[in-house]
C-alpha cells in the first residue's frame, strides 16, 4: 500500500496568513493526489483533485501543486472559515490511502 | 440536488454484523462508482472498498477481505455495506462517497452524512 504522510500534523496561523501543508507519498503517484477539508461534525469536502485542479465551488484562495512524491496545499490568505482538518489522498491505486490529517486553527 | 443519504446509527455486539445503506438521489445512479470510507474517533480516513453501481463489481481493501460485502439495488438507487465479525476497533463513522472522474483522475466529490457504528 502507498503510505501518505502529511506535515505538520497541526498548525496555528493568523487570519490573512499564507498557509502551506505538505503531503508525501511513499511511492511515486504522478499527479493522482486529492485534498479534502473536514470541519468538525461534517463529512469531508473535496477541495483539490489531480494535484492542482480546484473543485467547483471551492474558494480560489486554495491551491495545490506537486507531482511524484511531494505535494502541497496552500491557502493564500487564511480565513476564519478555513478552520478544519485537511487530508490528502492518493488515487493512483487501491487502496486509496489518506494522510493522517493536518488540523488547522486560527491564532 | 445530488446527495447520498445514509442509514442511521447502529449499536452492535462484538461478533455481530452491521449493514449500512447509502441512498443516492439527484444523479444517474448506475453511472458512478461508490466508495466506503471509515473514520475511527480522532483517526485518519480509512478506505474500505468500492462498488460499481452499474454492474455490481467490487474491490475491497485487504484488511477487510472475508468480512466486508458491498451490494447495490438499482431499483432504489441504494448501495449497502455489510461488515461482519465486528470487533471493538470497528467502532467508527462510516461514509459512502461518490467517485468523480475527470480523464484519468478520480476523487470523491459527494459524501454521505456518515453513519456511526458502535461496537459494545
Amino acid at each position: 500500500d502507498i503510505q501518505m504522510t502529511q506535515s505538520p500534523s497541526s498548525l496555528s496561523a493568523s487570519v490573512g496568513d499564507r498557509v502551506t501543508i505538505t503531503c508525501r507519498a511513499s511511492h511515486p503517484i504522478f499527479s493522482y493526489l486529492n485534498w479534502y477539508q473536514q470541519k468538525p461534525g461534517e463529512a469531508p469536502k473535496l477541495l483539490i483533485y489531480a494535484s492542482s485542479r480546484l473543485q467547483s465551488g471551492a474558494p480560489s484562495r486554495f491551491s495545490g501543486r506537486g507531482s511524484g512524491t511531494e505535494f502541497t496545499l496552500t491557502i493564500s490568505s487564511l480565513q476564519p472559515d478555513d478552520v478544519a482538518t485537511y487530508f490528502c489522498q492518493q488515487s493512483y491505486n487501491t487502496p486509496h490511502t489518506f494522510g493522517q490529517g493536518t488540523k488547522l486553527e486560527i491564532k | 440536488q445530488v446527495q447520498l443519504v445514509q442509514s442511521g446509527a447502529e449499536v452492535k455486539k462484538p461478533g455481530a454484523s452491521v449493514k449500512v445503506s447509502c441512498k443516492a438521489s439527484g444523479h444517474s445512479f448506475t453511472t458512478y462508482y461508490i466508495h466506503w470510507v471509515r473514520q475511527a474517533p480522532g483517526q485518519e480516513l480509512e478506505w474500505m472498498g468500492i462498488i460499481n453501481a452499474s454492474g455490481g463489481s467490487t474491490s475491497y481493501a485487504q484488511q477487510f477481505q472475508g468480512r466486508l460485502t458491498m451490494t447495490r439495488d438499482t431499483s432504489t438507487s441504494t448501495v449497502y455495506m455489510e461488515l461482519s465479525g465486528l470487533r471493538s476497533e470497528d467502532a467508527a463513522l462510516y461514509y459512502c462517497a461518490r467517485e468523480f472522474v475527470v480523464g484519468a483522475h478520480s476523487a470523491f466529490d459527494i459524501w454521505g452524512q456518515g453513519t456511526t457504528v458502535t461496537v459494545s
